[in-house]
């Protein structure tokens, strides 16, 4: 099954641009991963799915367009841009790998985005 | 609206068990497979258990396999989550998550606000 691999801590000024990594293990660079926000004492919420060729679906309620997202090989990007206070958060990426017979969910560590 | 309340959590001590329940509704249940989640404290997210919508697709991780048991009632409208045997390393907020699949697989659109277990002698 996939790892996820996810730097635990990243930061921006206000009005600024960020850009969030997730990494997929080897061998699974064709995967599709899931982002999700959490703000203090909520549940997640998702943001949008992305794979080789950008975002697949759609986005999650209110997900503003200073969202989007990239991927290239084993990186799957999330750039948030003219970052806001509200997008203070810790951000996880996850996955899912398997057949109806064998499944499994994956989740990365999460990054916790500082706005400064 | 999609609304999911999860119920249930508590305190318990190491060996015993509890029953976790997730109210669904704003949406037709019976059409969605769902997962588990937890969060133990100041941790990442992690994977517990999926169902698909009618119940006869069950996955669960590793960590829990054997003593914990996804099942869903769509009469109902309602998830839940056996849990037997719980250990301190179980201790965790509980998660409950509405799973759209489509080609490109499966993912979590809508959560509720977790439940807290905690376990402890």
């Amino acid at each position: 099954q996939p790892v996820l691999t996810q730097p635990p801590s990243a930061s921006a000024s206000l009005g600024a641009s960020v850009t969030l990594t997730c990494a997929l293990s080897s061998g699974y660079s064709n995967y599709k991963v899931d982002w999700y926000q959490q703000k203090p004492g909520m549940g997640p919420r998702f943001v949008m799915r992305v794979g080789t060729g950008g975002i697949v679906g759609s986005k999650g309620d209110g997900i503003p367009d200073r969202f989007s997202v990239l991927g290239s090989g084993l990186i799957r990007f999330l750039t948030i841009k003219n970052i806001q206070e509200e997008d203070e958060a810790v951000y996880h990426c996850g996955a899912d790998h398997g057949t109806v017979s064998n499944f499994v969910g994956v989740f990365g560590g999460g990054t916790k985005l500082t706005v400064l | 609206q999609v609304r999911l309340v999860e119920s249930g959590g508590g305190l318990v001590q190491p060996g015993r068990s509890l029953r976790l329940s997730c109210a669904a509704s704003g949406f037709t249940f019976s059409t969605y497979a769902m997962y588990w989640v937890r969060q133990a404290p100041g941790k990442g997210l992690e994977w517990v258990a999926t169902i698909s919508d009618d119940g006869t697709n069950l996955y669960h991780a590793d960590p829990v396999r054997g003593r914990f048991t996804i099942s869903r009632d769509n009469s109902r409208n309602t998830l839940y989550l056996q849990m037997n045997s719980l250990r301190t390393e179980d201790t965790a907020i509980y998660y409950c998550a509405r799973a759209p699949w489509d080609d490109y697989g499966s993912y979590c659109d809508f959560w509720g606000q977790g439940t807290l277990v905690t376990v402890s002698s």
